[in-house]
């Protein structure tokens, strides 16, 4: 079945480490995205690409890095200048219309 | 501030009853309205999508509607199992070149026995 990978499921950091989520899709989407989900908040754009060897920042870009070598493969670095890192990440990837938004299962990053 | 507000921001319900969620929004232009359903822990699946022509479209026992007009939508869920409790996320989509989201903060819902 098509869809959207996430890994790891859960993620525990250091402080001052650098660390790489994975999203990988087999649905053949061009465009994928990197959002942050914090209780009590709408998930927040980190980064997206619309096609492979190009990312934009989003709104709260500071501290992470992203790469696109695959159209398949996004991964998300958040990296030791992300004060905040503690929060709940998810991937999603769509279609060429604006209505195929497909999201990943998520992964729990915790700063400890 | 937030483009998408929802409410309420949780409600418990029995099992059976039915309940309305609400969703405001300011993004414009408008290109298209979403709603999501997201389990604890796990990624948000899309319930409905309605374009600025559509005021209502069903997905079983969820019904959203849609008034464009004064930038409003909801999302009935009728005869609620212990299975509906999740957040339920409403999403906006810009009519740019790329349909930027603007989400919601969610409303929790808890369905009990």
């Amino acid at each position: 079945d098509g869809g959207i990978t996430q890994s790891p499921k859960y993620l525990f950091r250091k402080e001052g480490q650098n660390v790489t989520l994975s999203c990988e899709q087999n649905l053949n989407h061009d465009a994928m995205y990197w959002y942050r989900q914090d209780p009590g908040q709408g998930l927040r754009l980190i980064y997206y690409s619309q096609i492979v060897n190009d990312f934009q920042k989003g709104d709260i870009a500071e501290g992470y890095s992203v790469s696109r070598e695959k159209k398949e493969s996004f991964p998300l670095t958040v990296t030791s200048a992300q004060k905040n890192p503690t929060a709940f990440y998810l991937c999603a990837s769509k279609t060429d219309t604006h209505y195929g938004y497909t999201f990943g299962s998520g992964t729990r990053l915790t700063v400890v | 501030k937030n483009q998408v507000e929802q409410s309420p921001q949780s409600l418990i319900i029995l099992e059976g009853k039915n309940c309305t969620l609400q969703c405001n929004y300011t993004v414009s232009p408008f290109s298209n309205l979403r709603w999501y359903k997201q389990d604890t822990g796990r990624g948000p699946v899309s319930l409905t999508i309605m374009t600025f022509s559509e005021n209502t479209k069903s997905n079983g026992r969820y019904t959203a509607t849609l008034d464009a007009d004064t930038k409003q939508s909801s999302l009935h869920i009728t005869a609620s199992q212990l299975s509906d409790s999740a957040s339920y996320i409403c999403v906006v989509s810009e009519a740019d070149s790329w349909g930027k989201l603007q989400f919601g903060a969610g409303t929790q819902v808890v369905v009990t026995p």
